[in-house]
């Protein structure tokens, strides 16, 4: 159980462009989504906390307007990188939770590269 | 502001021999503790976690964490190393927050590499 699944798993588009990714909560309603970034040999950094029907909250230094996220049903969050720059090219995770005292189960992430 | 530290960013061990992953934190009240594997190009698997109660935890795959609150740390271990556990090892802390935890930060990560 408890499985997460974000699309795509990778990525290309031309600088200038948006592109949208998904995550979904297969088997639970999750009413909190969080989204990561992770770059190369790095660990995560979390970029916002999606949760459902509300405003999504940014953590200090991601950029909202770039990266637009929407958490409109209790098993889907999206994030759309606006107007795409080759420094957006990275690695993004999703994770959803059942309750918030349970753990965090992570989608296979997806790689996005800006040419 | 916690803070998650992972000392150790690549360790390489021999097939059989045993595993300890340290990880400290830095916070006031014991936060909610977990650790996650990832392997190349794939998202988190949880291995195991910490909220209350017995201080050593079991976890998928053999592995077994300690929590001390005495020295804020949370190490991972594993008797015996397969192979198949060569991967980025991650610790993760949550501070408490009405009946949960708000949001998870991750340490920088150890990368484990399993000699034959």
């Amino acid at each position: 159980g408890a499985v997460v699944s974000q699309h795509p798993s990778w990525v290309i588009c031309k600088s200038g462009t948006s592109v949208k990714i998904e995550c979904r909560s297969l088997d639970f309603q999750a009413t909190t989504m969080f989204w990561y970034r992770q770059f190369p040999k790095q660990s995560l950094m979390l970029m916002a906390t999606s949760n459902e029907g509300s405003k999504a909250t940014y953590e200090q230094g991601v950029e909202k307007d770039k990266f637009l996220i929407n958490h409109a049903s209790l098993t889907l969050s999206t994030l759309t990188v606006t107007s795409a720059h080759p420094e957006d090219s990275s690695f993004y995770i999703c994770s959803a939770r059942v309750s918030e005292d349970s753990p965090l189960h992570f989608g296979n992430g997806t790689r996005l590269t800006v040419t | 502001a916690q803070s998650v530290t992972q000392p150790d960013i690549h360790i390489t061990v021999s097939e059989g021999a045993s595993l300890e992953l340290r990880c400290n934190y830095s916070y006031g009240a014991t936060p909610y503790l977990f650790w996650y594997v990832q392997s190349p190009g794939q998202g988190l698997q949880l291995l195991l976690k910490y909220f209350s109660g017995d201080t050593l935890v079991q976890g998928i795959k053999g592995f077994e964490a300690e929590f001390k609150r005495s020295q804020s740390s949370f190490n991972l271990r594993k008797p015996s190393v397969h192979w198949s556990d060569a991967a980025e090892y991650f610790c993760a802390v949550g501070e408490p927050f009405s009946g949960g935890y708000n949001k998870l930060i991750f340490g920088a990560g150890t990368r484990l590499a399993v000699h034959p």
